[in-house]
This record gives structure tokens, sequence and C-alpha cells, in this order.
């Protein structure tokens, strides 16, 4: 079955620092891969995805995520983090299964950064 | 006006209310999808729709019924809202294909007292 799991409940980072959040995946065919950030009290908005291509996908807001099919893994970076940055944070894959294609999504990284 | 709009943005009823969320879009998308956010639990697919005739059950349907009324309307009921369905709920869309993500309402909170 396909999955995805995002290790860490919540990120610190101080402001300046480059930052991670981590994405692991599990799925049958060639991975789609994807990252949304939700800010409070609003909906999920896209920041990047990848289907196929260069293994680093640049994204929205200065966001990058590096895809490493060894490690199964889809980890969100930015190289120098904002206050503004502070969020909760999604990975999703495409699902191969009886769902059509739905995205599965993990539970999401809170990701605080301090000044 | 934005892409998906959830109506209403926030709701307070009683336990054993009937009550419907309402999602439209100008995407011109094919697949419309409900999900239920909780606190640690990240989102949970409810219900999801290819098209006017075509609506599949997700992984926690029970307590909610959907209606697909035209290709830009789907619109999510809890018959009979009970406490534990107190939660923020989010419409998404997306095209036929599934591969380029999904586009998200803003949501609805809903507290069920």
């Amino acid at each position: 079955a396909q999955s995805v799991a995002q290790p860490e409940d919540q990120v610190n980072v101080a402001e300046g620092n480059p930052l991670t959040v981590k994405c692991t995946y599990s799925v049958s065919g060639n991975p789609y891969l994807f990252w949304y950030v939700q800010y409070p009290n609003r909906g999920l908005q896209f920041l990047l995805k990848y289907i196929t291509g260069d293994n680093l996908v640049k994204g929205s807001y200065g966001f990058e995520a590096e895809f490493n099919k060894s490690q199964t893994s889809f980890h969100l970076k930015k190289p120098s983090a904002l206050v503004s940055d502070s969020a909760l944070y999604f990975c999703a894959v495409r699902d191969y299964g009886g769902s059509q294609g739905n995205l599965i999504f993990g539970k999401g990284t809170k990701l605080s950064v301090k000044p | 006006d934005a892409d998906v709009t959830q109506t209403p943005r926030n709701r307070i009823t009683k336990t054993g209310k009937r009550i419907m969320l309402e999602c439209s879009q100008t995407k011109g998308h094919d697949r419309m999808y409900w999900y239920r956010q909780d606190p640690g639990l990240g989102l949970r697919l409810i219900y999801y729709s290819f098209d006017v005739k075509d609506i599949n059950k997700g992984e926690i349907s029970d307590g909610y019924s959907v209606s697909r009324q035209a290709q830009a309307k789907f619109s999510l009921s809890l018959e009979s809202a009970i406490p534990n369905q107190t939660a923020l709920y989010f419409c998404a869309t997306s095209d036929l294909s599934g591969n380029y993500g999904y586009t998200f309402g803003s949501g609805t909170r809903l507290t069920v007292v």
C-alpha cells in the first residue's frame, strides 16, 4: 500500500539558519510527490512537486525539495529560514491503488522559526 | 475570487442537527474531494468524486454524505452532527489525471456542541 511519513511532529529553527522538513514515502510505481504549506486559519497551498526529471525541485517562497530514490525520501529544504515560514507542512504522494490517483497526505510537520 | 470557495467559513451547530457544507470551484476540474483535519491526525479523506455521477467513499465516510450537484459544486452533509465531528473541513479539486496536485479551499471550521 502507498504511504507517506513525516517523522517529525515539529521542527524548530532559528531565523537565517537552513531548514529541513523530512518526508519518506512508499509507492508501488514511480512516485509523484508534493509539498503543501498551511498557514494559520488558511487552506493548504501548493509549494512544489516531483514527477520526473531533476532530483532537486524548486518551488514557491524559496523552498526546494530533494528527491532521493534509494532512500525513498523527499525532504523539503530552504537555505535561510524566515519567521514567516512558520506554518504546518504536509508531504503527499499520489496513490496508485484503488483510489485512482488520489493524494495520500502525511500527518504534517509544524515548523517554528524563531527570531 | 478564490478558485475553490467553501461556505460557511465557521459554523457552530448543536448535536443532532443536520448541516451542509458547500464547495464550489472555478478551476474547471473534474475531481473534487472533502477532507477533515484534526490536530495530530493530518488530513483524512471523507468522500471524493470524479464527475457528477461518480461518488466514492474515503477512509472516514461514516456519518457523512455528499452531493455533486454539478461539475463545479460538491457539498458535504452531516446528517446528525455529533461532537467528535468537530474539525476543520477542506474541499479540494484536481484535474482528471490527478498528477498535478490539488487546489484547496480555505476551509470550514465546524464546532458541534
